[in-house]
């Protein structure tokens, strides 16, 4: 079963403008990891919030936390081409690696 | 460079037969992991293997199986008893199965298709 949902499906910007991506996830977690994924390739690490972490930051990449809520944002600012993937969140709730993966949120940044 | 290699890129099965799908990393990882993942889905975990001459099923075992013979290869066979194997199967690995404070590492995948 899985347990994140990202939020939206899909999602088309500018470049130049920002984009968040929201997964809600159902039980107690360790840690949330974002990955991204271009068509047709493999999945790419982005960054990786423990669940006693509130936010982080990773260059143009802004992750928050919120587990009473069991949310997690991702937000990309000033948007790029080269952004245009697909987004997945992955939660771990046994402590060891077995992550569960939403089912992500595509990404479109137009010129 | 360090990195996972997954071949072929694309694959065809005929009926009732098996196929095996080859993953094999260089970056000295304990763990490695077999994923499926199916349009508008995310990745639901096949197998995985903590370390050489151990696997465990994951969730959706039925229809797949695989070795680990050796530290670098963990191949994986979709067998004729699997009725719906058209999907993007993807494998991963990380340093060690115990620290899941670390992300995962994916190969760019096999793309498998009936015949």
């Amino acid at each position: 079963s899985q347990q994140g949902e990202e939020d939206p499906q899909a999602l088309s910007i500018q470049e130049g403008e920002n984009a968040t991506m929201n997964c809600s996830y159902k039980t107690s977690i360790n840690n949330l990891q974002w990955y991204r994924q271009n068509s047709g390739r493999g999945l790419v690490h982005l960054i990786l919030i423990r669940s006693n972490e509130r936010e982080k930051h990773s260059g143009r990449l802004r992750v928050t936390l919120d587990t009473s809520k069991k949310s997690s944002s991702l937000l990309i600012t000033a948007s790029r081409a080269a952004d245009t993937a697909s987004y997945f969140c992955a939660t771990d709730a046994t402590g060891f690696q077995k992550l569960v993966f939403g089912t992500g949120t595509r990404l479109l940044v137009s010129p | 460079d360090g990195g996972i290699t997954q071949s072929p890129k694309y694959l065809f099965r005929k009926e009732g037969q098996n196929v095996t799908l080859s993953c094999e990393q260089n970056l000295n990882h304990d763990a490695m992991y077999w994923y499926r993942q199916d349009p508008g889905q995310g990745l639901r975990l096949i197998y995985y293997s903590q370390i050489v001459n151990d696997f465990q099923k994951g969730d959706i075992a039925e229809g797949y199986s695989v070795s680990r013979e050796k530290k670098e290869s963990f191949p994986l066979t979709v067998t004729s008893a699997q009725k719906n194997p058209t999907a993007f199967y993807l494998c991963a690995s990380s340093i060690d199965w115990g620290r899941s404070n670390q992300p995962q590492h994916f190969g760019d995948g096999t793309r498998l298709s009936i015949l």
